[in-house]
């Protein structure tokens, strides 16, 4: 079954760090760019950061620049987002997302949770 | 930063009817232009992209148009599957999104 699962969401506190993963099936996880996409719960999506399939390339909004790093494993077919210096409002769903090209979503995950919140 | 305006913020129609939906950009992102469908509870789903290219296996009753700055989303003969939240977003430069059109029941 293709499938993208996140996992990690949590409540931290301002200034804490979190690292979310993503695990993906079903299909050539090393073939495909992925990307973070996030979205304030009642609000709209806001893509957070990019990643290509095997040189390393990145690419962050600049809300979380310096502050949040996306990295992936294609071994272990799983990508993950280290979130730094959390602030409020970084309080979302996150999203793993597949890239078709360019930054278009053909897949999404089912999202995980980050509160952040004293 | 592209600001995506969409309009209307939701839209009442009944089953077998006719959506149209609108999306305006800040400045022009040429064609590359996606609309995305949202469920509660589901993933949310690419329905075009390159303005009106459908995703694999979109029914043609989902079409899109428009270039530079206006883009509109048409759902023909609504069928009950269709009520949703929809999303469009630009990516001819970083990515961003508008803030959705609710489809409901009329």
């Amino acid at each position: 079954q293709v499938q993208l699962v996140e996992s990690g969401g949590d409540l931290v506190k301002p200034g804490g760090s979190l690292r979310l993963s993503c695990a993906a099936s079903g299909f050539s996880f090393s073939d495909y760019y992925m990307s973070w996409v996030r979205q304030v719960p009642g609000k709209g999506l806001e893509w957070v950061a990019y990643m290509s399939n095997s040189n390393g390339y990145t690419n962050y909004a600049d809300s979380v620049t310096d502050r949040f790093t996306i990295s992936r494993d294609n071994a272990q077919n799983s990508l993950y987002l280290h979130m730094n210096s959390l602030r409020a409002d970084d309080t979302a769903v996150y999203y793993c997302a597949r890239n078709l090209r360019g930054y278009i979503v053909d897949l999404w995950g089912q999202g995980t949770l980050v509160t952040v919140s004293s | 930063e592209i600001v995506m305006t969409q309009s209307p913020p939701t839209l009442s129609v009944s089953p077998g009817e006719r959506a149209t939906l609108s999306c305006r950009a800040s400045q022009s992102v040429s064609a590359n232009l996606a609309w995305y469908q949202h469920k509660p509870g589901q993933t949310p789903r690419l329905l075009l992209y390159a303005t009106s290219t459908r995703a694999t296996g979109i029914p043609a009753r989902f079409s899109g148009s428009g270039s530079g700055t206006e883009f509109t989303l048409t759902i023909s003969n609504l069928q009950s599957e269709d009520f949703a939240v929809y999303y469009c977003q630009q990516y001819n430069y970083w990515p961003t999104f508008g803030q959705g059109t609710k489809v409901e029941i009329k």
